[in-house]
């Protein structure tokens, strides 16, 4: 079955750095578009980023361009976001997602950014 | 970028009722791509319509997703227990993808 694992999460001070990594199984991994998308304590749902199954075309909220950046080993069915300049609006729960329109979710890792 | 603006904010409604919830875009959805989610406490979301009237596999046909261009709808024919909880729309026909801000469905 479908399985998308989520890792990376914890607490970092603000401009700080984290990477995400999410690892993909029970499927083929560089057939799809994955997304990232994320959802601050008690708030809805924020898409993040996406990327093609080749890594050819990316694109990013306005709010994490220029310090988040997404990223793909189709070889080793892992999906990873590479988060910069961290601010405390960036705390959320981080979902790794498959596609576009999304039929499978992780359970999310959490972000905390705070001093 | 494309708001999806999702109203009411909260729809109190008993169990037997029938539920409508409405997704308005600020720009026409790229070939009707608009997808919804829902969403319960402590929970990942579930896709339960994609393509604004396709329902995803496994979703009970008392879902049904309607509507074109800026204008959206997802109808619950007859709400049971399980589905209270809060629902999103997202469009995904131009960048930068987008979710409505969610309906939060309780039971009255």
């Amino acid at each position: 079955q479908v399985q998308l694992v989520e890792s990376g999460g914890g607490l970092v001070k603000p401009g700080g750095s984290l990477r995400l990594s999410c690892a993909a199984s029970g499927f083929t991994f560089s057939d799809y578009y994955m997304t990232w998308v994320r959802q601050a304590p008690g708030k809805g749902l924020e898409w993040v980023s996406y990327i093609s199954t080749t890594s050819s075309f990316t694109n990013y909220a306005d709010s994490v361009k220029g310090r988040f950046t997404i990223s793909r080993d189709n070889a080793k069915n892992s999906l990873f976001l590479q988060m910069n300049n961290l601010r405390a609006e960036d705390t959320a729960v981080y979902y790794c997602a498959r596609g576009t329109y999304i039929f499978y979710w992780g359970q999310g890792t959490l972000v905390t950014v705070s001093s | 970028e494309n708001v999806l603006t999702q109203s009411p904010g909260t729809l109190s409604l008993s169990p037997g009722e029938r539920a409508t919830l409405s997704c308005r875009a600020s720009q026409s959805v790229s070939s009707n791509y608009l997808a919804w989610y829902q969403q319960k406490p402590g929970q990942s979301p579930r896709i339960l319509i994609y393509g604004a009237s396709s329902r995803a596999t496994g979703i009970p046909d008392r879902f049904g997703g309607s509507g074109s261009g800026t204008d959206f709808t997802l109808t619950i024919t007859s709400l049971e227990p399980e589905d209270f909880a809060v629902y999103y729309c997202q469009q995904y026909g131009s960048s930068p993808y987008t979710f409505g801000q969610g309906t939060k469905l309780e039971i009255k």
